[in-house]
């Protein structure tokens, strides 16, 4: 069965600096991966998605996920935090089957 | 282009009372609809999709049931709301063998 582990319930950065946000997945197919970004009180928005082809993923608002099979891998990262960035951000799998998501990373950026 | 609307978007209703939250999709046809709830700190739950006209899965066994009765609209139901159902409602929809799916605006739901 196909899983989500976003490590980190709770991130802060500095504005500025370097965003990297955790995901690792288990699947028994090659799978299909994806980050969607929640602000408060709205609906989840993708940001970017893994199918096949190049593993590096670009994305909307700068960022950028790399998938990593050996690692069974797929962080989230931006170089420069913005404060309009401070959000919650989940990780999800698709394995032929409905996404099955992670419990979510709440990103606070610092002033 | 597509569009999915939720609706209510806030709800406070009092325990062992009914529940009918829905969503429509415009602008495609035949799409895979989904009900998703959030709690806090709990991540997405899924809670059901359906892949056509009255053909419902259920992932989780509860008090809430889900009906298709048009080809876009997808309704979430219970008959008597427990305290447990408090949360944030999330509908979505994806194209048939599309794995993207694309969320709707939410319903947040108060039981007291």
């Amino acid at each position: 069965a196909q899983s989500v582990t976003q490590l980190g319930s709770h991130v802060s950065v500095s504005e500025g600096a370097l965003v990297l946000l955790r995901c690792n997945y288990s699947s028994s197919v090659p799978p299909y991966l994806f980050w969607y970004v929640q602000y408060p009180n709205q609906g989840l928005q993708l940001l970017l998605k893994y199918t096949t082809g190049a593993t590096l993923v670009k994305g909307i608002n700068g960022f950028e996920a790399e998938f990593k099979k050996s690692e069974t891998s797929f962080h989230l990262t931006k170089p420069s935090a913005h404060m309009s960035d401070a959000a919650e951000y989940f990780c999800a799998v698709s394995d032929q089957r409905p996404l099955v998501f992670g419990k979510g990373t709440r990103l606070s950026v610092i002033a | 282009s597509q569009t999915i609307h939720q609706w209510p978007a806030t709800l406070v209703q009092p325990v062992g009372s009914p529940l009918s939250l829905e969503c429509t999709v415009e602008g495609t046809s035949n799409p895979n609809l989904y009900w998703y709830r959030q709690a806090a700190g709990r991540g997405l739950q899924l809670l059901f999709y359906s892949v056509g006209i009255g053909q419902i899965s259920s992932e989780v066994p509860q008090n809430l049931s889900a009906s298709r009765p048009q080809d876009r609209q997808f309704i979430l139901s219970s008959k008597k709301l427990l305290l447990s159902d408090s949360g944030f409602y999330l509908c979505a929809w994806s194209v048939i063998g599309g794995e993207t799916q694309y969320f709707g605006p939410g319903t947040r739901l108060l039981v007291l």
